[in-house]
């Protein structure tokens, strides 16, 4: 079964420094998205991305965040200066809206931010 | 803006006992889906829901959609310890737009 990859599994970081989790999604699939969830708390949308740009972004995306696609495999989530509250499981996902697909987004297995 | 949201936060159950979460929000949608996160995992798709009133079946997973399209109900009969975990149900408002996530059912199972 396709899987999405994200690396690294864990990170930990210095408070200020910059980060960039790493995210290769399922070959065949147009859409895709980062999430975060703080530990033993929802799964909050982020960003979504379509056609080499970002269709929607939540309040929680500010300018510390950026996204990028730059080859045509790896889909990346850049944070500038990482602040504490930062601090949690971001997960890549991606999917498939065409005809025959079921709608359903494929998760990867999440990347734990820790700073310090 | 779009919120969804999810009862009970958490239900401890004896194996075989059946198990209920309830998920409704405060816009119609135009579909739900639900995920289930095992322990330190990552949310795993089950199931979407489209059509007002729609009810799919997986298994021992019955799945609603309400006829207004703003709740939506996942109940597990006869539960096993293998349906440990946490159940997500997440909403869009239009075929494009994001995903917003309830904030989950944790299912415990005692055996």
């Amino acid at each position: 079964e396709p899987e999405v990859t994200q690396t690294p599994s864990h990170q930990v970081t210095q408070m200020g420094q910059e980060v960039i989790l790493r995210c290769v999604p399922i070959s065949n699939h147009l859409y895709f998205y980062w999430y975060r969830q703080i530990l033993g708390q929802k799964v909050e949308f982020l960003v979504s991305f379509y056609n080499n740009e970002i269709s929607e972004k939540s309040e929680i995306f500010d300018d510390q965040f950026s996204v990028e696609r730059p080859d045509g495999s790896n889909f990346t989530l850049k944070i500038r200066s990482t602040k504490l509250e930062d601090s949690a499981m971001y997960f890549c996902a991606s999917s498939d809206f065409s005809r025959t697909a079921n709608y359903g987004y494929t998760f990867g297995s999440g990347t734990r931010l820790t700073v310090v | 803006g779009q919120q969804v949201m999810q009862i009970p936060q958490y239900q401890h159950v004896q194996e075989g006992e059946d198990f209920t979460t309830y998920c409704n929000s405060s816009t119609t949608l135009s579909n739900i889906q639900w995920y289930k996160q095992r322990p330190g995992g990552h949310p795993v798709f089950l199931i979407q829901l489209v059509k007002s009133g729609e009810v799919k079946k997986q298994k021992r997973l019955t799945f609603q959609f309400g006829e207004a399209k703003k709740n939506s109900s996942l109940h597990i009969t006869a539960t096993q310890t293998t349906d440990v975990g946490t159940y997500f149900c997440a909403g869009k408002n239009n075929q494009g737009g994001k995903l917003i996530f309830g904030q989950g059912t944790e299912l415990s199972v005692k055996p």
